[in-house]
């Protein structure tokens, strides 16, 4: 079993609709979980970090963790064309402050 | 808050050659970076944790005298690849933050 799993797509989504990304990872004492957004051909962005049960938007981003299930989400509302990437989970564990990630989810948002 | 520059962005060098990498953190100090590797179509690949004034922690199956990591101060990092070959072609990136980790902008290696 991977430590960190993702679908790997693509996840193909009509413009304006909600991209639902999920994420489920092996240690139960990971702390802390990530959200990347990598173009092709560049380095990956943070769009945002959660550390407790729940949800946390930023924007038209929502991150939604649950330890006890192990599964921590991703939702983009209103996808626009510009979000067509791949996204990237990754965590970080009870033990140092290395990140873990998955294998990421390409996602295309057609017009 | 938390950029971390890299550079250079694109390097062509020859096979047998070394090849420097730089991140810096321009805007908090850094007591530990990362360095990945990635290959195309593929995740990034954790190969070593670099400490400030100490030695770099490397992740199992990646030589430590090829990718030989300096860490002198607290917002530079450098990654040296060694007797680069053609199979060292890549691209590399640095992370480093203070909470969300942030990369460079990457760092893409071609050996002839």
């Amino acid at each position: 079993q991977k430590e960190v799993e993702q679908n790997s797509g693509p996840l193909s989504v009509p413009e304006g609709a909600i991209a639902s990304l999920n994420c489920t990872y092996s240690d139960r004492g990971s702390q802390s979980f990530f959200w990347y957004r990598q173009y092709s051909g560049k380095s990956p962005e943070l769009i945002m970090f959660i550390y407790s049960n729940g949800d946390k938007e930023d924007g038209r981003f929502t991150a939604q963790l649950n330890k006890a299930s192990q599964y921590v989400s991703l939702l983009i509302r209103d996808s626009q064309p510009s979000d067509s990437a791949t996204y990237l989970c990754a965590v970080r564990g009870a033990a140092g402050n290395k990140l873990t990630f998955g294998g990421g989810t390409r996602v295309l948002v057609k017009p | 808050g938390a950029v971390v520059s890299q550079h250079p962005s694109r390097v062509i060098c020859k096979s047998g050659t070394s090849v420097k990498i730089e991140c810096r953190s321009l805007d908090f100090q850094a007591t530990t970076m990362f360095w990945y590797r990635q290959f195309p179509k593929q995740s990034l690949m954790l190969m070593a944790t670099s400490n400030e004034g100490s030695k770099a922690t490397y992740e199992q199956g990646v030589e430590k005298d090829k990718f030989l990591i300096n860490h002198a101060s607290l917002t530079l990092s450098t990654l040296t690849v060694t007797s680069a070959h053609p199979e060292d072609s890549s691209f590399y990136i640095c992370s480093a933050g203070t909470g969300g980790y942030t990369f460079g902008s990457g760092t893409r290696l071609t050996v002839v």
